[in-house]
């Protein structure tokens, strides 16, 4: 049963520090989606790949955020240096984009807390 | 985007049918409309999807409206597990970068009761 992960499940950090998550799609998605989670803003995208390259990170602070896709089999967003404010559950989500359908399967979530 | 008005929540009790309604009324031809829902502490999960025909699944079933400004999500027969946020999301067929994206509003929070 082919499903995306995440790793890891959990991080609680200070303020300052650099954090590093990341994502393992499944195997054959063309599409890799960033999103961030709170109860203030519901589900945002941040960034969003197609075949590896980036095609939209107008949802993410550019200044302390960046996503990367090193290889097919896998994708990375840190944030460096992090804040408070940065605490939220980040999903990451792959796909198989072809007309009429882009059903994206998500994974479990990073739930990040940022003292 | 277009945009998708949806009830905060509705309630339903366990074995009965749940109709979760949508508004789109600002709707263009070529977007898809897309039902996907959040269990509690887990990521959303895709649920169906259509463009004008009703569609069915072995999870539910989408109505759509004639005009397409409207459609409804049916679950059959609710059932505990069904309690989720259920999101309806309208995404567009043309090519280029928003392409692929799904941009998520609040939801309809269901609670089914036993």
């Amino acid at each position: 049963d082919a499903r995306v992960t995440q790793t890891p499940r959990h991080k609680v950090t200070e303020m300052g520090q650099e954090v590093t998550m990341r994502c393992q799609p499944i195997l054959g998605h063309n599409t890799v989606f960033w999103y961030r989670q709170t109860m203030m803003q519901g589900l945002e995208l941040l960034a969003y790949f197609r075949n590896r390259a980036p095609l939209d990170d107008s949802g993410m602070p550019k200044d302390r955020f960046s996503a990367e896709m090193p290889d097919a089999t896998l994708a990375t967003l840190k944030i460096q240096p992090s804040e408070p404010r940065d605490s939220a559950v980040y999903f990451c989500a792959s796909g198989l984009e072809r007309r009429g359908n882009n059903e994206q399967f998500f994974g479990p979530g990073t739930r990040l807390t940022v003292l | 985007d277009a945009k998708t008005t949806q009830p905060n929540s509705m309630e339903s009790n366990e074995e009965e049918p749940v109709h979760l309604p949508c508004n789109h009324s600002t709707i263009s031809g070529t977007d898809y409309i897309h039902w996907y829902r959040q269990l509690p502490s887990q990521g959303p999960e895709y649920v169906i999807h259509g463009l004008t025909s009703n569609v069915n699944n072995r999870m539910a079933s989408l109505a759509i409206a004639e005009d397409r400004k409207s459609s409804t999500l049916i679950l059959h027969r609710a059932t505990l597990r069904d309690a989720a946020v259920y999101y309806c999301i309208l995404r567009g067929i043309t090519g280029g970068t928003s392409y692929g994206k799904l941009t998520f509003g609040q939801g309809t929070i269901l609670t089914v009761h036993p």
